[in-house]
């Protein structure tokens, strides 16, 4: 079964550093997302990508982050200058644009920022 | 805006004991809902799905969910829980995007504790 993949698993990076978290969605899907889920809270959204552009973002997604989809089958998130609040599990999803909406989920890049 | 209240941060229950995990959402003309499930650690799992038809879904390990248009609920079920069953449970519902597409806005979670 097609599932969405997400690398690294676990990414330690210092204060201010650029990080990228990576993800492959599922190969004929057309809209792309990533979530966010702090340790103990829930899972918020932050962005979604369809068309080569940002279709909606929430106030979390600053100027810090940004997404592309560099090439056919990756879909990234970049955070230029990490803060001590960025630490997170990050999630990448993707739907194939179906009424529901339902979405498949990564496993999570789980972020620590030291 | 959509948004998803589970009324219950965490819910212990004896193994083999049924369980329930409420779930409400704000109203909407056409609603699609979810439960996740995270296991330690890991990331998140379709449990099941509610997109229409038949209001009573049902998942491969047991669980159920009901959904209930005139009380704008979605409780989970089930009859007899597992050890295995702990875990971190969170109800969702689309919300589309005007320029397309949906996003899933997520409940709090509850924290399922299964104990011997």
């Amino acid at each position: 079964e097609p599932e969405v993949t997400q690398t690294p698993s676990h990414q330690v990076t210092q204060m201010g550093q650029e990080v990228i978290l990576r993800c492959v969605p599922i190969s004929n899907h057309l809209y792309f997302y990533w979530y966010r889920q702090i340790l103990g809270q829930k899972v918020e959204f932050l962005v979604s990508f369809y068309n080569n552009e940002i279709s909606e973002k929430s106030e979390i997604f600053d100027d810090q982050f940004s997404v592309e989809r560099p090439d056919g089958s990756n879909f990234t998130l970049k955070i230029r200058s990490t803060k001590l609040e960025d630490s997170a599990m990050y999630f990448c999803a993707s739907s194939d644009g179906t009424e529901s909406g339902e979405q498949y989920f990564g496993p999570g890049t789980r972020l620590t920022v030291t | 805006a959509q948004s998803v209240t589970q009324l219950d941060s965490q819910v212990p229950v004896f193994e083999e004991a049924p369980v329930e995990l409420r779930c409400n959402y704000s109203s909407s003309v056409s609603v699609y809902l979810f439960w996740y499930v995270q296991y330690p650690n890991q990331g998140l799992q379709l449990l099941l799905k509610y997109l229409s038809g038949s209001t009573l879904v049902k998942s491969i390990n047991g669980f159920e969910a009901e959904f209930n248009k005139s009380q704008t609920s979605f409780h989970l079920r089930k009859p007899s829980v597992h050890i295995s069953d702990t875990a971190e449970y969170f109800c969702a519902v689309s919300e589309g995007i005007m320029a397309g597409g949906f996003k899933t806005i997520f409940g709090a979670g509850t924290r399922l504790f299964v104990k011997a």
